[in-house]
């Protein structure tokens, strides 16, 4: 298994670009979700999904989109990128049940927005 | 607000010695997990310890639980070079609807 892939791992954008990253596992996990890690302020949740067709807001969610079509895969888009969104971004996933247990994380994508 | 605020933000040990770090949270919570990030890598979950335990060992790793001060204490014993790595709390709050609470993280530097 490889666990939990995130692509790109580094990406440049100008401000107002869009994109998307990537998130995909194969442990059949029925939750998934998307941290953004900044100096000193630790991992905070921008979106969360618990299963296909399912998704919620995090604590900061502005600026970004998610939609969750399978199990395997759940995006993040950027909808027009902002300096404040240069961070290093974290997927992570976990089975039904016990999701609040123990989280299985992606490698990252570092996002620097000029 | 973070949760979950660790302390030191940084400790520099030498090879053998033990390393605690600690957590401080402000809510009542279901249970706290421990977690570990080498530089440039994703986490990786070490252990959890629910509410109602005071401690649990893994390996080298003892975890206390303090519901009373709101508090938990990571310890490594005879740390070695590979333990260098950034050190996270995450919180399962009661009553919060689906998600994690992280910390800010200790970072750990362990010499030769």
């Amino acid at each position: 298994n490889a666990g939990v892939t995130q692509t790109p791992k580094f990406q440049v954008l100008k401000t107002g670009q869009s994109m998307t990253l990537q998130c995909a596992q194969d442990m059949n996990h029925e939750y998934m979700s998307w941290y953004r890690q900044d100096p000193g302020m630790g991992l905070r949740l921008i979106h969360y999904s618990v299963g296909a067709g399912i998704t919620d807001q995090g604590e900061v969610p502005n600026g970004y989109n998610v939609s969750r079509s399978t199990t395997e895969d759940f995006p993040l888009r950027l909808l027009s990128a902002a300096p404040s969104q240069t961070s290093v971004y974290f997927c992570a996933s976990s089975w039904g049940a016990g999701w609040r247990e123990k989280l299985f994380f992606g490698s990252g994508t570092q996002l620097s927005v000029l | 607000s973070q949760q979950g605020e660790e302390d030191p933000q940084a400790l520099s040990i030498q090879e053998g010695e033990n390393a605690t770090m600690n957590c401080s949270y402000k809510t009542s919570i279901n249970n706290l997990q421990w977690y570990r990030q080498n530089s440039g890598r994703g986490l990786v979950h070490l252990i959890l310890i629910r509410s109602n335990e005071r401690e649990k060992h893994s390996g080298r790793l003892r975890v206390t639980l303090d519901t009373s001060k709101k508090s938990s204490s990571l310890l490594i014993t005879a740390s070695r070079a590979a333990d260098t790595a950034s050190y996270f709390c995450a919180t399962d709050e009661t009553g919060t609807a689906s998600k994690l609470t992280f910390g800010t993280g200790t970072r750990l530097q362990v010499t030769l």
